[in-house]
């Protein structure tokens, strides 16, 4: 079956670094979700990417979508505590259903 | 966004006890709602995919029996753990997806329950 493989597991980063994860599919996909996750919360959308080479913004925060539609990035500019938490891809192939990747839980240190 | 809610939000229990927990969607209709497991740390482990009106679909290794499902409408879900042990105890989150629901019909979490068993 489909499987979405995220990287790395834990980052922490200095405020003010830049920070990325990394989501990698076994299989070409038909979108991606990114999801972030706040500590003792639940899992909030942020974004969906669906077109091949897709590159989107929000604010300090750059979603990218490869050209194979089987990898994509999230990178986070200049990092501020608020930045804290997990963040998840998604990713949905055929189904409708998505397969979440095991989250990047980014730690900022003051 | 659209919003989720579940309750209750935290329940402890003793072992060999049941415990429903309930999803409800609150401004907007789900034809499907999931059902995930998390572990601390860990991702989002889908249990079971719930359509209004039919059976739900357990992923491999979830036992049906013992996590019930029943999506008696299209805003209500609800999980019933039978039988409840210690190994169960984890943080149970269900999330709603409707087709034309915001904007690019991605999934609506609730805030999670947190289930510990004695």
């Amino acid at each position: 079956g489909q499987q979405v493989m995220q990287i790395p597991q834990y980052q922490h980063v200095q405020e003010g670094e830049d920070f990325t994860t990394y989501c990698n599919s076994s299989t070409t996909l038909s979108n991606i979700q990114w999801y972030k996750q706040r500590p003792g919360g639940h899992p909030v959308f942020l974004i969906q990417l669906v077109k091949s080479g897709e590159v989107k913004k929000q604010k300090r925060l750059t979603f990218q979508f490869g050209e194979a539609k089987k990898n994509s990035s999230l990178h986070i500019t200049a990092t501020q505590t608020t930045d804290v938490g997990t963040y998840f891809c998604a990713g949905s192939g055929g189904s409708y259903i998505p397969t979440f990747g095991r989250g990047t839980s980014l730690i900022v240190h003051p | 966004g659209a919003v989720v809610s579940q309750h209750p939000s935290r329940v402890i229990c003793k072992s060999g006890t049941s415990v429903k927990i309930e999803c409800r969607s609150l401004d907007f209709q789900a034809t499907t709602m999931f059902w995930y497991r998390q572990f601390p740390k860990q991702s989002l482990m889908l249990m079971a995919t719930s359509n209004e009106g039919s059976k739900a679909t357990y992923e491999q290794g979830v036992e049906k029996d013992k996590f019930l499902i029943n999506h008696a409408s299209l805003t209500l879900s609800t999980l019933t753990v039978t039988s409840a042990h210690p190994e169960d105890s984890s943080f149970y989150i269900c999330s709603a997806y409707s087709s034309g629901t915001g904007s690019y019909n991605e999934q609506f979490f609730g805030p999670g329950t947190r289930l510990t068993v004695l």
